[in-house]
């Protein structure tokens, strides 16, 4: 199985903060690379895909990139909508696998 | 509108056995990958199963041999099987849809939840 190792598990920052959140794959996974955010009660809502294209609807300030099997998802100016758990998830082959999550919190 | 409605959540005792349902509209669930994942209180996500517009299905290991992932093509319905219930089955289940590759998910039901306790 490929296991997703995501970081950090937490983070406090301010609004208009540049935040980057890090997920590192077992193995090659090419660029079959998703991030989904959650907010607390709800299903959880496509953001990135393919590790660097933007979901539709989803605003610019977030973006993604990747190197090898480093992976990384970034806010540039977060919001406060922005606040909520950020998972990654490898969609390369079964079994898919998630990241543990990463809890954005207001500073 | 593309939606997805899960349902037949509930509380159980550990070894019962429970359907969830996902409704789909707007779309055709065998034309898709179709999904389940949960999430257990306080915890990440977890994938749990897939069935394949071609009817390939796969699953965890954490469920293999006692879930059963399906559809209904006549009810354009998914659903997930639940045998053998453990404690550590308890969490919030989504029905999830594909999106631009086969194993993402770009539509999400509102979750229903099974509760294993005694």
């Amino acid at each position: 199985d490929i296991q997703m190792t995501q970081s950090p598990s937490s983070l406090s920052a301010s609004v208009g903060d540049r935040v980057t959140i890090t997920c590192r794959a077992s193995r090659s996974i090419s660029n079959y690379l998703n991030w989904y955010q959650q907010k607390p009660g709800k299903a959880p809502k496509l953001l990135m895909y393919d590790a660097t294209s933007l979901q539709s609807g989803v605003p610019p300030r977030f973006s993604g990139s990747e190197s090898g099997t480093d992976f990384t998802l970034t806010i540039s100016s977060l919001q406060p909508e922005d606040f909520a758990t950020y998972y990654c998830q490898q969609s390369y082959s079964p079994p898919i696998t998630f990241g543990q999550g990463t809890r954005l919190e207001i500073k | 509108e593309v939606q997805l409605v899960e349902s037949g959540g509930g509380l159980i005792q550990p070894g019962g056995s429970l359907r969830l349902s996902c409704a789909a509209s707007g779309f055709i669930v065998s034309d898709k990958y179709m999904s389940w994942v949960r999430q257990a209180p306080g915890k990440g996500l977890e994938w749990v199963s897939i069935i394949y517009a071609g009817g390939t299905t796969y699953y965890a290991d954490s469920v293999k041999g006692r879930f059963t992932i399906s559809r209904d093509s006549s009810k354009n319905t998914v659903y997930l099987q639940m045998n053998s219930l453990r404690v550590e089955d308890t969490a919030v289940y989504y029905c999830a849809r594909q999106g631009h590759q086969a194993y993402n998910f770009e539509v999400w039901g509102q979750g229903t939840t099974v509760t294993a306790s005694s």
